[in-house]
């Protein structure tokens, strides 16, 4: 089962931050926050990790809470290829362990 | 430099029957793992292969089966079809023992069983 909660859609206006939320209370302290999305009809896509620390690249910035329950990812300025589903994921520090997905939250960014 | 690739893109199927699904890794890759994703669901693991041996599996029965080739391609093989094995089949390729945290997935080949 996945160990992560997070809301099952969320809207975004093109051009505005989306803040995209995600819960997981039981992560161990050697498990990371991942973060994947899933554009329709492709394969589900790389944007970040973490394990402590906030973490920024070129799609996104990470933002885990200081007790490490819950983390919220940012998209600085969502445009309308940014509609997907977003995937957080909490995943050991094995670099062969399988991701294990839930149900993710469906963004739909309008115009 | 290719990405992970699949075929076929789509296939049809009927019950009882059986499918071969192949991926090809991302160039310098040599662990695959195949997920199932049913309609309005996350991707559900089923098994990894590394140095053409299965590594782990996912809660799947064993009419679900795999091969990884010595170039590191790897063919996801289902017997006895059923109509709840219709799904999103996804083969996502990684770097295994020599490190890499991040798994690139391929398109999919998506499965319709009648």
């Amino acid at each position: 089962d996945a160990k992560t909660t997070q809301p099952t859609s969320m809207d975004c206006a093109e051009g505005r931050a989306a803040n995209l939320p995600c819960n997981h209370s039981t992560i161990s302290g050697n498990e990371y926050v991942y973060w994947y999305r899933q554009i329709h009809s492709q394969g589900p896509q790389y944007i970040i990790h973490g394990l402590k620390n906030n973490e920024t690249n070129e799609m996104a910035s990470l933002i885990i809470t200081e007790d490490r329950k819950s983390s919220t990812l940012i998209l600085p300025h969502a445009t309308l290829r940014d509609t997907a589903v977003y995937y957080c994921i909490v995943r050991s520090s094995h670099n062969t362990d399988k991701l294990i997905f839930g149900t993710g939250t469906r963004l739909q960014v309008f115009p | 430099d290719a990405g992970v690739t699949q075929s076929p893109t789509h296939l049809i199927k009927t019950r009882g029957q059986q499918v071969t699904l192949r991926c090809s890794p991302k160039s310098g890759h040599d662990t695959v793992s195949w997920y199932q994703q049913a309609l309005g669901q996350g991707p559900q693991f089923i098994f990894q292969y590394y140095e053409e041996e299965e590594r782990q599996r996912g809660n799947f029965p064993d009419r679900f089966s795999g091969h990884q080739f010595p170039n590191y391609s790897s063919e996801l093989n289902v017997n006895a079809l059923l109509l709840g094995d219709s799904a999103l089949y996804l083969c996502a390729s990684s770097l295994g023992l020599a490190g890499g945290w991040e798994q690139f997935f391929g398109p999919g080949t998506r499965l319709t069983v009648l």
